[in-house]
């Protein structure tokens, strides 16, 4: 199975400031990467696929990057809504897998 | 507005068989798309579990294939999960979503653990 490695487990941060989020995938996913973001008592969402595009309803502040073994979440002027737990994925081959998620608190 | 809600017993006996139904509103699940199983473990692990497509083809994670079975009943818009031979290390959260790649749309999780 495809390994996916998240890092920070844990980060804090302001609103108005922007954050990083780093997923490693343990070979090649090409861009078959999706970004998901869980709130308490709410359905997860799916943020960003294919590496980098938005899924429709996704604030401009998300971006995503990379491609291969190397992706990065990054949130630009976070809001409070923000603050959540993000996980990334793998579809480039079965069985998919998850990160262990990032947990984004306030400071 | 798409919605999935998932429902089921909370607490599952070693050794038993864990049943869950997903009822899908908003989407006709076979108009379209695959239909999965995921779970969440304590500690925040997810695993995507399998799928039943839109046409009944199932696909299931090889970790599990001798114990899922993936169904479903379109006259009620629902499909199922069914794990045989539970032991504690099933204990976690389940969801519904639609996808069977890209997860587009979850239900909000229903907790399951397994204990005597």
């Amino acid at each position: 199975d495809v390994q996916m490695t998240q890092s920070p487990s844990y980060l804090a941060a302001s609103p108005g400031e922007s954050v990083s989020i780093s997923c490693k995938a343990s070979k090649s996913i090409s861009n078959n990467l999706a970004w998901y973001q869980e709130k308490p008592g709410k359905a997860n969402k799916l943020l960003i696929h294919s590496g980098s595009t938005l899924q429709s309803g996704t604030p401009s502040r998300f971006s995503g990057s990379g491609s291969g073994t190397d992706f990065t979440l990054t949130i630009r002027s976070l809001e409070f809504e923000d603050f959540a737990v993000y996980y990334c994925q793998q579809y480039n081959e079965y069985p998919y897998t998850f990160g262990a998620g990032t947990k984004l608190e306030l400071k | 507005e798409i919605q999935l809600q998932e429902s089921g017993p909370g607490l599952v006996k070693p050794s038993q068989s864990l049943s869950l139904t997903c009822s899908v509103t908003g989407y006709t699940i076979t108009s379209g798309y695959d239909w999965s199983w995921i779970r969440k473990f304590p500690g925040n692990k997810m695993e995507w579990m399998g799928y039943i497509s839109y046409s009944g083809s199932t696909n299931y994670n090889p970790s599990l294939k001798s114990r899922i079975s993936i169904t479903r009943d379109t006259s009620k818009n629902q499909f199922f999960l069914q794990l045989n031979s539970v032991t504690t290390e099933d204990t976690a959260t389940y969801y519904c979503a639609r996808g069977g790649q890209l997860f587009d749309y979850w239900g909000q999780g229903v907790m399951v653990t397994v204990s005597s």
